[in-house]
C-alpha cells in the first residue's frame, strides 16, 4: 500500500462546477500538506500549503485537511478550462526534509 | 524573483552512458531536492541537499547521486543508465528545506534509447 493515495482521474467537468479533489494518506506523523497544479511540459506549481487539520482558502482555492480520518481535499470553485491540469498532493513529517506526492488527478473542465 | 532553473531541457542518451543534470535554486534558497516522475510511479524522492549536505534519500540505487555547491546550485548524476531511466528529473528549492513549501523548476526530460 502507497502512502499516499490520490485518484488518477480522468476527472471530467463543466466550466463553472466546484471540483472537489481528494488524497488519503496512512502515515500518522506527517503534519505539512500541499496542493500542486501541473501543466503537460511544466513543472509542479505550488498551489495551497498548510500545516495540521484545518481549512485554508485563497481566491477560488479552498484546502482541507482531516487529520483524524487521514484525509485532505482540494476543492475548486467556479472552474475554467484553464484549470485543466494535474494536480498533485504532496505531505511530509516534521524534520524528514522529504515529501511523499499523490500520483496526481487529471482535471479537464469542460468550456 | 527568477524562479529554478534546470538544464538541460532534453537530453537523448544511450544505455550504459552517464548524465549530468544541473539546479539552480530561487535565489536565497538553500535546500535542493531532487525527483524523478514517471507515468506509473508519480513524483519519487531522490535525494535533499541543504549547504552542501545530503540530509535525505529515497529508495533509488547507487547509480543515482548527486552533490550540492557553496552557492546552493546543485547536480544530479545518473551512471550506467537503464531504459528504466527514461523520465522527467524535477528539481525543487526552499529556503531551508525544513516542512517549507517547495517551489518546482520545469525538469530535464531524460530519454534512454
Amino acid at each position: 500500500q502507497k502512502e499516499v493515495e490520490q485518484d488518477p482521474g480522468p476527472l471530467s467537468v463543466p466550466e463553472g462546477a466546484i471540483v472537489s479533489l481528494n488524497c488519503t494518506y496512512s502515515n500518522s506523523a506527517f503534519q505539512y500538506f500541499m496542493w500542486y497544479r501541473q501543466y503537460s511540459r511544466k513543472g509542479p506549481e505550488l498551489l495551497m500549503y498548510t500545516y495540521s487539520s484545518g481549512n485554508k482558502e485563497d481566491g477560488r482555492f479552498t484546502a482541507q485537511v482531516d487529520k483524524s480520518s487521514k484525509y485532505i481535499s482540494l476543492f475548486i470553485r467556479d472552474s475554467q478550462p484553464s484549470d485543466s491540469a494535474t494536480y498533485l498532493c504532496a505531505m511530509s513529517a516534521i524534520g524528514t526534509y522529504k515529501y511523499i506526492f499523490g500520483t496526481g488527478t487529471r482535471l479537464k473542465v469542460l468550456a | 524573483k527568477a524562479g529554478v532553473t534546470q538544464t538541460p531541457r532534453y537530453l537523448i542518451k544511450t544505455r550504459g552512458q552517464q548524465v549530468t543534470l544541473s539546479c539552480s535554486p530561487i535565489s536565497g534558497h538553500r535546500s535542493v531536492s531532487w525527483y524523478q516522475q514517471t507515468p506509473g510511479q508519480g513524483l519519487q524522492f531522490l535525494f535533499e541537499y541543504f549547504s552542501e549536505t545530503q540530509r535525505n534519500k529515497g529508495n533509488f540505487p547507487g547509480r543515482f547521486s548527486g552533490r550540492q555547491f557553496s552557492n546552493s546550485r546543485s547536480e544530479m548524476n545518473v551512471s550506467t543508465l537503464e531504459l528504466g531511466d527514461s523520465a522527467l528529473y524535477l528539481c525543487a528549492s526552499s529556503e531551508t528545506g525544513s516542512n517549507q513549501p517547495q517551489h518546482f523548476g520545469d525538469g530535464t526530460r531524460l530519454s534512454i534509447l
